[in-house]
């Protein structure tokens, strides 16, 4: 079963300060991976998106890794702001499952729920 | 955030109502989806639309009923609706349904069923 995990399930940290948030999956057969940015009341916004081959990808203070070995994503926050505040998502894509092979297959985390407080 | 708008962006319903949320996209793209989040669930694809041709339903209850006139709108009709079906309704959209392309998702429709 297609399954992706997030840990922690929220997190509050201090203005400034660094996070490192956790995604695991187990996602066959795999496509793509990306993490997103969810604020109170708005869309999912996308901040990365990594195939099988990338084993890191920047998006300014926003860094993923990806280790397709073990099936582990992280979203690591550098010096984060107020602004970051929000829960971040990530979702990981499936090839072609869809009757004739029309879409990909797309398994969501339940998300993080991140806070910064000043 | 713009190039996928959500109306209405609050809606609350009885049982028997019956209702349409609607979502357009200002980004030429050709799929089109629907989603419903509810508290700490994830979010739950509802059904796709590719070409303007529905690729998959995911089982959702026919209480729900999508319609997707060209591939700049999408429609979904809703009525009889379940307590249980108050959630956040979001429509995105992307390039095509392969699922390489980055979605697009719009704002939002918080629905409440009374």
């Amino acid at each position: 079963k297609n399954q992706v995990e997030q840990s922690p399930q929220s997190l509050i940290i201090l203005e400034g300060k660094n996070c490192t948030l956790q995604c695991n999956y187990t996602v066959s057969p795999f496509s793509n991976l990306r993490w997103y940015k969810q604020d109170t009341g708005r869309g999912p916004v996308s901040l990365t998106i990594m195939t099988f081959s990338e084993n890191t990808k920047s998006n300014g203070r926003y860094t993923a890794t990806l280790d397709a070995d073990t099936k582990q994503s992280s979203l690591h926050i550098t010096a984060s702001q107020l602004s970051d505040s929000a829960s971040y998502i990530c979702v990981v894509s499936w090839r072609g499952v869809y009757s004739g092979g029309g879409a990909d297959g797309l398994t969501f985390g339940k998300g993080t729920h991140l806070i910064i407080q000043p | 955030e713009t190039g996928v708008t959500q109306t209405p962006r609050h809606l609350v319903m009885g049982m028997t109502n019956k209702k349409s949320l609607k979502c357009e996209q200002h980004l030429g793209h050709n799929a089109m989806y629907w989603y419903k989040q509810s508290a700490k669930k994830p979010l739950e694809l509802m059904f796709v639309y590719s070409l303007e041709e529905r690729v998959e339903n995911n089982s959702v209850p026919s209480r729900f009923s999508p319609e997707c006139p060209n591939s700049s709108h999408l429609f979904l009709h809703l009525h009889t609706l379940q307590p249980e079906d108050s959630a956040l309704y979001l429509c995105a959209s992307s390039q095509d349904g392969t699922g390489s392309h980055e979605q697009f998702f719009g704002p939002g429709t918080r629905l409440t069923v009374l």
